[in-house]
């Protein structure tokens, strides 16, 4: 079946350093891919989603990248603040009439000061 | 304007108790999801529904049921407790079917003894 997956269960970056979390997903029909973050005690909020159309999106202070050639997105995170301590999820909208979204299960991001 | 809102936040249960778990949003969302969230195991689909009156499973949905008699709420049931459904239940919607964007409640947290 289909599968998304984080690479690194925990990543620890450094105030002010660039951070990037890494996602791989199993089924190359897969068109439509979004990244949620979650704050402790918290229900997961939207970051930025990616169609597969296009290699790479970019928000505020974040940008993901999508190669379909090895499966594969990332989200980059610049100039990583304390308040990006979170729980990053990437998630896949499967296709057809369910709009159901499948969760990896999450790369838990602490930024030390 | 509220979102989505869980209700109750915190709920402890005896092995083998019924309990109801909530969901209400304000936005006029058609979809609606029920999931569940473990340490390691990311989010997982139980049951969703595509408009009022409509539910189907998703990918754990043994021990629960469903109701969406308004549109506005979803509700998750659990008929016969069991310790294997201790964990973080999270309602979400959204608005178009095309779309990746869920909006997440706060959680709630159900222990079962």
């Amino acid at each position: 079946g289909e599968s998304v997956g984080l690479h690194l269960p925990t990543l620890s970056v450094q105030e002010g350093d660039n951070s990037i979390i890494n996602c791989a997903y199993s089924n190359s029909a897969s068109d439509y891919f979004i990244w949620y973050k979650q704050e402790s005690g918290k229900g997961p909020q939207f970051i930025i989603d990616i169609r597969s159309n296009m290699d790479k999106r970019q928000g505020q202070r974040v940008t993901v990248l999508l190669n379909k050639t090895v499966k594969h997105l990332s989200l980059q995170i610049a100039a990583t603040q304390p308040g990006d301590s979170a729980v990053y999820f990437c998630a896949e909208n499967q296709r057809g009439n369910t709009g159901k979204l499948i969760f990896g299960q999450g790369t838990t991001l602490q930024v030390k000061p | 304007n509220a979102g989505v809102t869980q209700t109750p936040k915190f709920r402890v249960l005896k092995t083998g108790q019924s309990m109801t778990l909530l969901c209400a949003q304000d936005m006029n969302h058609e979809y609606m999801y029920w999931y569940r969230q473990d340490p390691g195991m990311g989010l997982r689909l139980i049951h969703y529904s595509v408009g009022e009156g409509t539910t189907a499973k998703g990918e754990v949905p043994d021990g629960y049921n469903v109701s969406r008699l308004k549109k506005q709420n979803f509700l998750l049931g659990l008929e016969s407790a069991a310790p294997s459904q201790t964990s973080v239940y999270f309602c979400a919607s959204k608005e178009r079917l095309d779309s990746g964007e869920l909006f997440f409640g706060e959680g709630s947290r159900l222990t079962v003894l």
